[in-house]
């Protein structure tokens, strides 16, 4: 059973297309996580929403839009597409009593 | 605002040698601590943390990492290093309290066969 999954975990598009990433969580969790790993693997969060409220919002372009439709789903719209946006985005949800993040498999953004 | 120091990118380790990784944090808060694991495409997966009592943890896969206030450190070993260790490691910190994760900027660990 799969407690944080995203789709799609590959991503190749050319600059100026949108495209979204799905995420979702079976782990009754309220809190999930954006992160963005730059390619050196370096971890920035993007946003975070708990029980489908924003909470954190750093500073990310507007072209970066998070959904969250219920609590157990979290996605990424991101519009006009730029080559520096190639990454790899993880999803996360947080177990608020342990204090512990649980991080999806990635999706590997790569824009041409 | 809190804030985690990982000096060191890339670590080679012979295999059967001690693993150490060394973390320093920065936080206004007291700190709950985190070492995080990385295989290659994959998740990040935690190993283990810190948040009160004991200042010695033990995680998963052997590793265990020592809480020093102090010296405002928490460094991760491992006393014998095993090729299915070779991944990248992330140290975190978390004030109390607060929703986000700051993450160091990792360790590429190799292990020499």
């Amino acid at each position: 059973d799969t407690a944080v999954s995203q789709t799609p975990k590959y991503l190749v598009t050319q600059m100026g297309n949108d495209k979204s990433i799905k995420c979702e969580q079976n782990l009754g969790h309220d809190t999930m996580y954006w992160y963005k790993q730059d390619s050196k693997k370096f971890l920035k969060i993007m946003f975070s929403y708990n029980n489908k409220e924003l909470i954190i919002n750093e500073t990310v372009p507007n072209r970066f839009s998070p959904k969250s439709p219920d609590k157990a789903h979290l996605n990424l719209h991101i519009n006009s597409l730029e080559l520096g946006d190639s990454a790899v985005y993880f999803c996360a949800s947080r177990d608020t009593r342990a204090d512990e993040q649980y991080f999806g498999p990635g999706t590997r953004l790569t824009v041409t | 605002a809190q804030s985690v120091t990982q000096l060191g990118s890339h670590v080679s380790v012979s295999e059967g040698a001690l693993v150490l990784l060394r973390c320093n944090y920065s936080s206004s808060v007291p700190p709950y601590l985190f070492w995080y694991v990385q295989y290659p495409n994959q998740g990040l997966q935690l190993l283990l943390k810190y948040t009160t009592g004991a200042t010695l943890v033990k995680g998963i896969n052997g590793f265990e990492a020592e809480f020093k206030k102090s010296e405002t450190s928490f460094h991760l070993t491992k006393p014998s290093a095993h090729m299915s260790d070779a991944a990248e490691y992330f140290c975190a910190v978390n004030g109390r309290g607060n929703n986000r994760l700051a993450f160091g900027k990792g360790n590429q660990v190799v292990v020499i066969p």
